[in-house]
């Protein structure tokens, strides 16, 4: 079946570390998102890449990283320099130019513990 | 600038009708849709309509535009238990196909 992964489902990070979650889509789309959703809040972009080895920044890119080596693979780093990193993080992909909609993943739970 | 709002809660009873209102700013929105989120999972998209479009009926799921207001609704008929969830708002800006902005979410709540 077609769709979206994410891993892991729950990430804890202590302090200083960085970490790497994981998106994978098997959709063949061109577009590819990172989304933080904060409780009680709507979704805010981080980093969205329409083609392989571009990808630009969101509204709030500070404190991440992202590359996009494959079609199929746009993965999101929270460094140390993300000073509130606790939140849900979503991925979604969509065709370049595509009008209806986004897929997404399920999403990673990321703790700062 | 490019906007989306929704109220945050609303709560109905079972087998009423529900209608969830969200308002944009961006005139010249291509296409809006409506994602739904269940605890813990990704967004799924429920809907979507063509901004030339009066309204969009799929089941239970009413959607309906009035794009002189730039206000659009949901509704869903005969509420179940199965759809208390976040419903998202969202749309297409006129100024980038490529990226969607999104509502921050309706809860829905059913009672019994």
């Amino acid at each position: 079946d077609g769709g979206i992964t994410q891993s892991p489902k729950y990430l804890f990070r202590k302090e200083g570390q960085n970490v790497t979650l994981s998106c994978e889509q098997n959709l063949n789309h061109d577009a590819m998102y990172w989304y933080r959703q904060d409780p009680g809040q709507g979704l805010r972009l981080i980093y969205y890449s329409q083609i392989v080895n571009d990808f630009q920044k969101g509204d709030i890119a500070e404190g991440y990283s992202v590359s996009r080596e494959k079609k199929e693979s746009f993965p999101l780093t929270v460094t140390s320099a993300q000073k509130n990193p606790t939140a849900f993080y979503l991925c979604a992909s969509n065709t370049a130019g595509g009008n209806y909609g986004y897929t997404f993943g399920s999403g990673t739970r990321l703790t700062v513990v | 600038g490019e906007d989306v709002e929704q109220s945050l809660f609303l709560s109905v009873r079972e087998g009423d009708s529900s209608v969830i209102n969200c308002t944009y700013t961006d005139s010249s929105s291509t296409y809006l849709y409506w994602y739904k989120q269940e605890p813990g999972a990704g967004l799924q998209l429920l809907t979507y309509i063509f901004s030339n479009m009066d309204m969009k009926q799929d089941q239970r799921l009413t959607v309906l535009l009035n794009k002189k207001d730039k206000h659009l609704s949901l509704r869903i008929a005969d509420t179940q238990t199965g759809d208390s969830a976040i419903y998202f708002c969202a749309e297409t800006p006129g100024s980038s196909a490529s990226k969607i902005i999104f509502g921050s979410g309706t809860r829905l709540s059913i009672r019994p």
